[in-house]
């Protein structure tokens, strides 16, 4: 079986610049959470969503976004880059408590 | 609000050697206990669980013991390999937090290097 899948893997952007981030879950998964990792740090949690529904937020700026599809993939979207946005994003999907990471899109805002 | 903290890297062993790596947390309610890790270019992995006080965790070889009095989750290891080299996370799932499943609070990782 298929596992989270991402996509891109790596993407460049510039400052200011808006950017899409796509996840894919693990069939019959309803529940899609992002995670932001720093280098050096541990994932924080950004969005989770569950059947479509923002079922909760994490602490990031309006500038983040994201949604979730009928078939329950779902797109992170990041507006007004800044140099800090620089990272790992992470995608998980969830059944029965557990989560399931995908391998993330590595952004860097130059 | 909830946290975990865990002992900063990098720990370097050598094959063979026992391995700890400690991890202790802060939360409201009764949360449930991870150890992911990740190896290089890869995602995180699930290593084990534990969803209530004096469980055990176990996997590959990799213990931890949920421990509500000292509200700690080490990992131990009896002889680690090279193939055990990668970044150990610590988390707990948030209690208060409602919703389908609950969110991981993250440790900011362990790196563990085995030496052959």
């Amino acid at each position: 079986d298929a596992g989270v899948t991402q996509s891109p893997t790596h993407l460049i952007k510039t400052r200011g610049q808006q950017v899409t981030l796509r996840c894919s879950p693990i069939s019959g998964h309803k529940s899609v959470s992002w995670y932001q990792q720093v280098l050096g740090q541990g994932p924080q949690f950004i969005f989770q969503y569950y059947e479509k529904e923002e079922r909760g937020r994490g602490n990031f700026p309006d500038r983040f976004s994201a949604r979730q599809f009928p078939n329950y993939s779902s797109e992170l979207n990041v507006n007004a880059l800044l140099l800090g946005d620089s990272a790992l994003y992470l995608c998980a999907s969830s059944s029965l408590g557990e989560q399931y990471f995908g391998p993330g899109t590595r952004l860097t805002v130059t | 609000g909830d946290s975990v903290t865990q002992m900063e890297g990098p720990v370097t062993l050598s094959e063979e050697a026992f391995l700890t790596i400690n991890c202790t947390y802060t939360a409201t309610g009764y949360p449930s206990l991870f150890w992911y890790v990740q190896y290089p270019r890869e995602g995180l992995q699930l290593l084990l669980k534990a969803t209530k006080a004096d469980d055990k965790g176990s996997n590959k070889g990799f213990e931890a013991t949920y421990r509500k009095e000292t509200t700690s989750f080490h990992l131990e290891k009896g002889s680690v390999q090279v193939s055990d080299s990668a970044v150990y996370f610590c988390a707990l799932s948030d209690p208060s937090y409602g919703g389908a499943t609950n969110k991981l609070i993250f440790g900011t990782g362990t790196l563990l290097a085995v030496q052959p």
